[in-house]
């Protein structure tokens, strides 16, 4: 089956790193991805891993993924006060014609 | 910016009413599908498109339908509203390949009173 699960909040501070985790229980994901939603916004697509590497970086963001844990995180280095927003782990199973299986969202509050 | 539109950007309704929701697609993007944001949660999927035929359904009943246009547009219609449809929809295309990433739109916001 599919289910996607986060931890509800994070606070940081201004400067410091953010680490935001999901669990995933479907082994035959393909594609996992991290999407930013600010207030009253759509989803904003960060960045998303293929289920056969470990890890990918682009600039501020470091996406680990442990699939014997079926664990994803993603990093945010040097958080700022723009980074304020939910962020959405999701699944792309290829079994699902790559339908994407949301969690409920981590709300980020970067204070200063 | 995705290059997906959504209208409107927001929408009153009553109980029992229907509505038609709008996206227009990245030209070349031929698969829309549209999700349901419930308040304080992730979406969840209602259904895809692909070249004006659906090919995927969430858990939605079949009161939530919906059309694919050949011009990269498309339409979501909900019938006999209830108040626990109040919520985000948000469309979103992709290219043809089955593994490319999907871009939103902005979403329209519908409350049922």
């Amino acid at each position: 089956g599919e289910d996607v699960e986060q931890s509800l909040f994070l606070s940081v501070r201004e400067g410091d790193s953010s680490v935001i985790n999901c669990t995933y229980t479907d082994s035959s994901s393909t594609y996992l991805y991290w999407y930013k939603q600010e207030p009253g916004a759509g989803l904003q697509l960060l960045t998303y891993i293929f289920s056969n590497m470990d890890m990918k970086q682009d600039q501020r963001l470091t996406v680990l993924l442990n699939k014997k844990d079926k664990h994803l995180s993603l990093r945010i280095a040097d958080t700022q006060t723009g980074d304020s927003a939910i962020y959405f782990c999701a699944e792309s199973l290829r079994s699902n014609d790559y339908k994407l299986s949301f969690g409920a969202g981590t709300t980020v509050t970067v204070r200063a | 910016e995705t290059g997906v539109t959504q209208s409107p950007t927001h929408l009153i309704k009553t109980r029992g009413q229907q509505v038609t929701l709008r996206c227009s697609s990245q030209s070349g993007h031929n698969t829309v599908s549209w999700y349901q944001q419930a308040l304080g949660q992730g979406p969840q999927f209602i259904f895809q498109y692909y070249r004006e035929e659906e090919n995927g359904r969430g858990n939605f009943p079949p009161r939530f339908s919906g059309l694919q246009f050949p011009n990269y547009s498309s339409e979501l219609n909900v019938n006999a509203l209830e108040l626990d449809d109040s919520a985000l929809y948000l469309c979103a295309s992709r290219g043809d390949l089955l593994r490319e990433t999907q871009y939103f739109g902005p979403g329209t916001r519908l409350l049922v009173l």
